[in-house]
């Protein structure tokens, strides 16, 4: 059985930085591309980075670009999502998701249980 | 502003049929496929169409998509109530290096 399976609930002061993660399991970590979406508060799916366990191979979106960092760890079969410098804007519940074959198919056919993430002086 | 444009809201009585709507552009609708996602209040999205008009094993038939040009549809025959939920479209788009957008949801309130 294909599972996601994120790290729990965060809360953090503005400026701090933060790592969040998500262990892939049930499949061949490296043969899919693994990314994040984020939900902000009451408000619609952002997407914002997709990797490639295989390679290291990374899209990022343009609103999200610079603003974190996605990475994969292929031994431990996790992805990552960092923050060097927290903002209250980045308050928001952050969903990992397993893409579907290739990329420009947009299928997320796996969805982790969410990580949210509090930023909060 | 997201890139695909939805209708924020759509309603419908049980048995209905109910379709939302998801405008893009050539850079994205136009060019690849679309995909719906379903998110039941409280917890992570599904998907629930893939690739204009397909549907992941454990998806019933009355729900369907398609998609002409640039814009593309998801149709729920025989509303129930336990479909009210947001509907999200996605695809991907080539502009910049690629990346992926979101259509803002459509909140699905059966009557």
């Amino acid at each position: 059985e294909v599972q996601l399976v994120q790290s729990g609930a965060e809360v953090k002061k503005p400026g701090e930085s933060l790592k969040i993660s998500c262990k892939g399991s049930g499949y061949s970590f490296v043969s899919y591309w693994i990314g994040w979406v984020r939900q902000m508060p009451g408000k619609g799916l952002e997407w914002m980075a997709i990797i490639y366990p295989g390679d290291s191979d990374t899209r990022y979106s343009p609103s999200f670009q610079g603003q974190v960092t996605i990475s994969v760890d292929k031994f431990i079969n996790t992805a990552h999502l960092q923050w060097s410098s927290l903002k209250a804007s980045d308050t928001a519940m952050y969903y990992c998701v397993r893409v579907g074959i290739i990329p420009a198919d947009g299928v997320y056919d796996y969805w982790g249980q969410g990580t949210l993430v509090t930023v909060s002086s | 502003q997201s890139v695909l444009t939805q209708p924020p809201s759509a309603s419908g009585t049980p048995g209905q049929r109910v379709t939302i709507s998801c405008s893009g552009s050539s850079s994205n609708i136009g060019s690849f496929p679309v995909n719906w996602y379903r998110q039941l209040p409280g917890m992570a999205p599904k998907l629930l169409i893939y690739r204009n008009n397909q549907r992941p094993s454990g998806v019933p038939a009355r729900f369907s998509g398609s998609k002409s040009g640039t814009s593309a549809s998801l149709a729920i025959s025989g509303l129930q109530s336990e479909d009210e939920a947001d509907y999200y479209c996605a695809a991907w788009d080539d502009s910049l290096n690629g990346f992926c957008v979101f259509g803002g949801g459509t909140k699905l309130t059966v009557l």
